[in-house]
């Protein structure tokens, strides 16, 4: 099973409308992050939580808004979408305390797109 | 402003030869870096990472060569594998955080 998924994998909507991407983990990663991907832009933060009580704003988050619902689950939500937030969105996890702090899990991706 | 540039969109190269992907960055306070390959439909991997108190980190066919006064750092693929194919991401952290800055990306063709 995977460590991190995210649902949906894909998703069309229209603009305007609001729509929820979810993030689960089971490394029992207190931190986690939402990027999205764009071609000839890289991976770009949105947001990060440290814990369930720790949400901070990444470069790019108007437009977004996130829940830490608990350890595990952390939603990233577009309240009004628009077709400039089409994009390829990861959730990602790490673990300050592990030998491998340093590194983020990813999950793999939800593809959106926004007509 | 881009802080992590790979400037090279996509490199080509044959089975068993050396793929070398580079990586630019602005910032002095970063630390810590690390590259992430990714497979079409899949998230980001990590491969490999260096300190900045190093300038060389080796494991197995992939090195990560790390220059800090040229800001530069390189991977090298030796030998180069049709498995390798994937976009490379160069990503840099800043001390004291756990944020990753991301490059841009480099698409890795590796022709038999």
């Amino acid at each position: 099973d995977a460590d991190v998924t995210q649902t949906p994998r894909n998703r069309i909507t229209k603009t305007g409308k609001r729509i929820m991407l979810e993030c689960s983990q089971t490394k029992g990663h207190d931190r986690m992050y939402w990027y999205r991907q764009d071609p000839g832009l890289g991976l770009r933060l949105i947001y990060y939580s440290f814990d369930v009580k720790d949400i901070n704003k990444g470069e790019i988050s108007d437009g977004y808004s996130v829940s830490r619902q608990a350890q595990a689950k952390f939603s990233l939500s577009l309240e009004s979408a628009i077709p400039n937030q089409t994009a390829l969105y990861f959730c990602a996890t790490s673990d300050p305390d592990s030998r491998r702090y340093n590194e983020q899990f990813f999950g793999p991706g939800t593809r959106l797109t926004v007509l | 402003d881009q802080q992590v540039k790979q400037n090279s969109p996509s490199l080509s190269v044959q089975e068993g030869r050396i793929s070398i992907l580079n990586c630019d960055y602005t910032n002095s306070m970063f630390d810590y870096f690390l590259w992430y390959k990714k497979y079409p439909a899949e998230g980001p991997t990590f491969l490999i990472s260096i300190s900045s108190i190093k300038d060389k980190n080796e494991d197995g066919r992939f090195t990560v060569f790390l220059n800090k006064s040229a800001k530069h750092l390189s991977l090298h693929i030796v030998p180069s594998q049709p498995g390798d194919s994937a976009v490379y991401f160069c990503a840099a952290r800043t001390t004291g955080f756990q944020k990753l800055v991301f490059g841009t990306g480099t698409r890795l063709l590796v022709s038999p």
